[in-house]
């Protein structure tokens, strides 16, 4: 059974930095590209970043771009997001995704982030 | 960057009815189309890839279809776990992007 557990949400002020990290397991991690889509409270699914199978390529929302970084270990078939100088448009709950063609067939349960002061 | 402009933003059906949810595309995205339902509280989940495929496990009063840049979700012989919101995803190019979202409620 596919599982993505996310972890590393919390409480951040604004301009500060939060590591997220999402654990897969149930398939061959190093055979997929991810991906992060999140959610602000009470509003729609945006797509923030994603990553090829390998770590080779990565492509992010313009919003987020030079300031979060997306990476993945293999060897522990982890997932991360590096955030920094958030905002508190970044607030949301983020999803760690299994990315195929771009489309996400499997999602993690979230993590919630909340920028604030 | 590709628009997903999805209507209606909620609809309302009684048990048994038939809806159908729509998203226009800003361009062509080349049957590149999926749609997601998201229950409160719960993560999105996949029901319809490129279009028209349906996503295993996923019951078969589900369907997608399109026309021209305009693809449109049919849910068959609503069921109360119906209930949900729905959102349609163009995975044609970067940056993907979704729809606004549609709201089912039963009646």
């Amino acid at each position: 059974e596919v599982q993505l557990v996310e972890s590393g949400g919390g409480l951040v002020q604004p301009g500060r930095s939060m590591k997220l990290s999402c654990a897969a397991s149930g398939f061959t991690f190093s055979n997929y590209g991810m991906a992060w889509v999140r959610q602000a409270p009470t509003k729609g699914l945006e797509w923030v970043a994603t990553i090829s199978y390998d770590g080779s390529s990565t492509y992010y929302r313009d919003s987020v771009k030079g300031r979060f970084t997306i990476s993945r270990d293999n060897a522990k078939s982890t997932l991360y997001l590096q955030m920094n100088s958030l905002r508190s448009e970044d607030t949301a709950t983020y999803y760690c995704t299994r990315n195929y063609r771009g489309f996400f067939a499997y999602w993690g349960q979230g993590t919630l982030v909340t920028v604030s002061s | 960057d590709i628009q997903m402009t999805q209507s209606p933003a909620s609809l309302s059906a009684s048990l048994g009815e038939t809806v159908t949810i729509e998203c226009l595309a800003s361009e062509d995205i080349y049957s590149n189309l999926a749609w997601y339902q998201q229950k409160p509280g719960k993560s999105p989940q996949l029901l319809i890839y490129d279009a028209s495929s349906l996503q295993d496990g996923v019951p078969s009063r589900f369907s997608g279809s399109e026309s021209g840049t305009q693809y449109s979700l049919e849910i068959n012989s609503l069921q109360s776990e119906d209930a949900a919101t729905y959102f349609c995803q163009q995975h044609h190019d970067y940056p993907r992007t979704f729809g606004g979202g549609t709201k089912l409620e039963l009646k």
